[in-house]
């Protein structure tokens, strides 16, 4: 079985630009989640999709959005980006939205370098 | 509201010896707690969890990690460390609709 897969790994954007992260769950998965991994922060949740529909949202600016399409994938927008933006971007995903407060299932990230 | 506190951010043994590393959570009610593992350049993978059963809970690869509502703990231990338990580890708390993560403390084993 596949697991939660993460396109592109690696990008470098500069200051003012905006980008777009990609994300599959694992197939039968309804639940996604975003989270940003800074350097010494640890994981901060971001985003939240459940069958189509943000059902919860972290501590971030309006210029951190996402969506999720009818297969369920997942996209992570940020618009105006700023040097702190650089982090790991973590996607998880979990079979439905109760069963994600167990556990959840992480991809490898996308790494994301703001310059 | 939840917080988890790692109480160190970098942990180092010797291949063979016990490890231990720590996390204290702060939780409004009776909280799940969980410890996660993530290798470099790979996602992270649950370890183990607590779910207001048995204090004591085993996980994967050896290690396990006791509740102790009295002192707010939820420390990971291991008998014996091995090479390829060389990774970052996280304490996680399940809140009403997320889960709030530690920042993590990093393990290194040495030869």
């Amino acid at each position: 079985e596949a697991g939660v897969t993460q396109s592109p790994t690696h990008l470098i954007k500069t200051r003012g630009q905006q980008v777009t992260l990609r994300c599959s769950p694992i197939s039968g998965h309804t639940s996604v989640y975003w989270y940003q991994q800074a350097l010494g922060l640890g994981l901060q949740f971001l985003l939240w999709y459940d069958e189509g529909e943000e059902r919860n949202r972290g501590n971030f600016p309006p210029r951190f959005s996402g969506r999720q399409f009818p297969n369920y994938s997942s996209e992570l927008n940020v618009n105006a980006l700023e040097l702190e933006d650089s982090a790991l971007y973590l996607c998880a995903s979990s079979p439905d939205q109760t069963s994600g407060l167990n556990e959840q299932f992480f991809g490898p990230g996308t790494r994301l370098t703001v310059l | 509201a939840q917080s988890v506190t790692q109480l160190d951010s970098h942990v180092s043994v010797s291949e063979g010896t016990p490890v231990l590393l720590r996390c204290n959570y702060s939780s409004s009610y009776s909280p799940s707690l969980f410890w996660y593992v993530q290798h470099p350049n790979k996602g992270l993978q649950l370890l183990l969890k607590y779910t207001s059963a048995a204090t004591l809970v085993k996980g994967i690869n050896g290690f396990e990690a006791e509740f102790k509502k009295s002192e707010t703990s939820f420390h990971l231990t291991k008998p014996s460390a091995h090479m390829s338990d060389a990774a970052e580890y996280f304490c996680v708390v399940r809140g009403y609709s997320t889960l709030t993560f530690g920042k993590g403390t990093m393990l290194l084993v040495s030869p």
